[in-house]
Formats: structure tokens, C-alpha cells, sequence
């Protein structure tokens, strides 16, 4: 069965501190789509990625970088020079190809930055 | 902009008594979500529209009802509300690219619902 853990309930850092986010999971479909999803306290769901299974190469936005290892099932999200507008819950998530309508969150990590 | 709109952003609603959440997109995407959030946890998907094919989770409880009655617009019906269904609940929305292809989702602001 399809499962995303996020080990890591809660986070804070200081500002302009470099954090990573955690994203562990399992699937046995072959071909699959990870997400990362930011939830602001506004309560609006913000895409941030959608990788598919085949793509490993890593990803960098701006200050946003992701790192997708298919050999750990880990996708991890680090965010570089942190900043107070990066305060919110992060979700990783996964969508299995033989159902791809369905994305199964993880729980999420809440970001805190400090000032 | 194109993007998801909900309302309302709040509701308040009595044991038992139903209510409609409402949902419209600009995005012109034939796909639509309700999805149930309580507090601190994930997002639950509870059912999706493919153009007009309506797909409920097996574990969605008969109280939770949809409509859509065009692209634009999804509607989330709860005929009774039960303490229990105090949540946020989200609209999301995706395009289909091919037979079997969904896009990310974009979601809408959440509409808080609080049962009295």
C-alpha cells in the first residue's frame, strides 16, 4: 500500500538558516508522482513540485531545492536562507500511476522561522 | 486571475442541520476534489468529479453528498452534520492531459466549518 511519512512533526530555525524537510515513502507501483505541497495559515494548499518517478535529477527553484532518491524512497525539501514567509505546514504526497487521481498526503511538518 | 474560489471562507451550522459548501474554478479544469482537512492533519480526499463522473472514496460516509453542476462549479452537501465533520474542507481542481494523466492539483482557500 501506498504510504508518505513525514517524520518530522514541527521544525523551527532562525532565520537565514538553511532546513531540510524530510519525506519518506512507499509505493509498489513502478511508476508513481511526488508532490510537495505548502499549507500557509491561510489554509490555502500551494503546489510547490510534482516529480515523476523516472526523474531523479534534482530540482532547484530559487531558494527552494529538492533531492529525489528512488534507492532511499526519499524525496526531501530543503529550503536555503530561510525566511519568516517560509512559516507554514509542508506536505509531501504521492500519487500512484494506476490511480492518479488520488493523492495521499503525509501528515505534514510545520515550519517555524524565527526572527 | 484563474484559480479556485470558495465560500464561504467560514460556516457555522447546528448538529443535524445541513449545509452546502460551495466551490467555482476559472481555470477551466475538468477535474474537481472535495477533500476534508481536520485540525493538524493531512488533507482526505472524499470524492472527485471527472467532467461530469462522480468518484466517491470508499470510505466516505453517506452523509457527505457532491454536485456539479457545470465545469465551474462543485458543491459539497452535509445532511447532517455531526460534531465529528468540524473540519476544513478543501476544493481542489486538475486537468487532464491524457487517458490516464493527472496533473498537480490546485487548491482553493478552505472553507472552515464549525458545527454548534
Amino acid at each position: 500500500a501506498q504510504k508518505v511519512t513525514q517524520a518530522q512533526t514541527e521544525i523551527s530555525v532562525v532565520e537565514k538558516e538553511d532546513v531540510t524537510l524530510d519525506c519518506v515513502y512507499e509505493t509498489r507501483d513502478t511508476t508513481y508522482y511526488l508532490f510537495w505541497y505548502k499549507q500557509p495559515p491561510s489554509g490555502e494548499l500551494v503546489f510547490l513540485i510534482r516529480r515523476n518517478s523516472f526523474d531523479e535529477q534534482n530540482e532547484i527553484s530559487g531558494r527552494y531545492s529538492w533531492n529525489f532518491q528512488k534507492s532511499t524512497s526519499s524525496f526531501n525539501f530543503t529550503i536555503t536562507a530561510s525566511q519568516v514567509v517560509d512559516s507554514a505546514v509542508y506536505f509531501c504526497a504521492l500519487s500512484e500511476a494506476w490511480r492518479d487521481d488520488k493523492i495521499i498526503f503525509g501528515k505534514g511538518t510545520r515550519l517555524h522561522i524565527l526572527p | 486571475d484563474a484559480m479556485v474560489i470558495q465560500n464561504p471562507r467560514y460556516q457555522v451550522t447546528q448538529f443535524g442541520k445541513p449545509v452546502t459548501l460551495s466551490c467555482s474554478q476559472t481555470l477551466n479544469h475538468n477535474v474537481m476534489y472535495w477533500y476534508q482537512q481536520k485540525s493538524s492533519q493531512a488533507p482526505k480526499l472524499l470524492f472527485h468529479y471527472y467532467d461530469k463522473d462522480f468518484n466517491n472514496e470508499a470510505d466516505t460516509p453517506d452523509n457527505f453528498q457532491s454536485r456539479r453542476p457545470n465545469t465551474s462549479f462543485c458543491f459539497l452537501d452535509i445532511r447532517s452534520p455531526g460534531l465529528g465533520d468540524a473540519a476544513m474542507y478543501l476544493c481542489a481542481t486538475s486537468r487532464t492531459t491524457g487517458a490516464s494523466s493527472y496533473n498537480e492539483q490546485f487548491f482553493g482557500p478552505g472553507t472552515r466549518l464549525t458545527v454548534l
